[in-house]
């Protein structure tokens, strides 16, 4: 049972490039989160999704933009990189309902450069 | 805009002794309050949950209080044991329509010092 996936672990981008962060789930799962991680500090919510086809931002999220296609996949996009960027990204997913346990991915690092 | 604080930043506790850990939410409308342990370069796992019906839950060492009314909530662990250090967070989940952000505090590191 994978449950969430991300790719890739690790990744060095230079100032002003672009990237996709990928994240997929195998539990079918309707809620999915973004989150970052700065070193020593909290998980602060990028983007979520309700269920394919609806996205919406959360408390951090320019410089960012997500796309909900499908169930599955739920990727994140980096548009001319900058280093504030620079963090641990999560990726999270929960059953439908307003009670329910979220499940983390491993998490990406991303350093800018 | 929906706000999650957590206090202490940083704890330190003597094997044995109990933890305490406690969160204040914004928005009255939150319903659902889960607690995450972050072991070092791991990713966050749910420990234990409160619903907004329930004043208190408990799991072996570990229990959770909510008081809706002044809207905190808080978490306590009794007799630490090292394999407990770690950082801990909680959240709360707005619920309203067709949103639903699950919003965390800033998280508290426990040392647990054997």
């Amino acid at each position: 049972n994978a449950g969430v996936t991300q790719t890739p672990k690790f990744r060095i981008l230079k100032i002003g490039q672009s990237m996709t962060l990928q994240c997929t789930q195998d539990m079918n799962h309707n809620y999915m989160y973004w989150y970052r991680q700065d070193p020593g500090m909290g998980l602060k919510l990028i983007y979520y999704s309700v269920g394919a086809g609806i996205t919406d931002k959360g408390e951090v999220p320019n410089g960012y933009n997500v796309s909900r296609s499908t169930t599955e996949d739920f990727p994140l996009r980096l548009e001319l990189a900058a280093p504030s960027q620079t963090s641990v990204y999560f990726c999270a997913s929960s059953p439908q309902g307003m009670n329910t346990e979220a499940f983390f991915g491993q998490g990406t690092r991303l350093t800018v450069v | 805009g929906e706000n999650v604080e957590q206090h202490p930043s940083t704890l330190s506790v003597q094997e044995g002794d109990s933890a305490v850990i406690k969160c204040t939410y914004s928005d009255s409308a939150s319903n659902y309050f889960p607690w995450y342990k972050q072991e070092l370069g791991k990713r966050p796992q749910l420990i234990i949950d409160i619903r907004s019906n329930v004043g208190e839950k408990k799991d072996q060492r570990i229990a959770v209080t909510l008081n809706k009314t002044a809207k905190h909530f808080s978490l306590h662990i009794t007799e630490t044991q090292p394999e407990d250090s770690a950082v801990y967070f909680c959240a709360a989940k707005y619920y309203g329509g067709a949103t639903n952000k699950l919003i965390f505090g800033t998280g508290t590191l426990l040392a647990v010092q054997p």
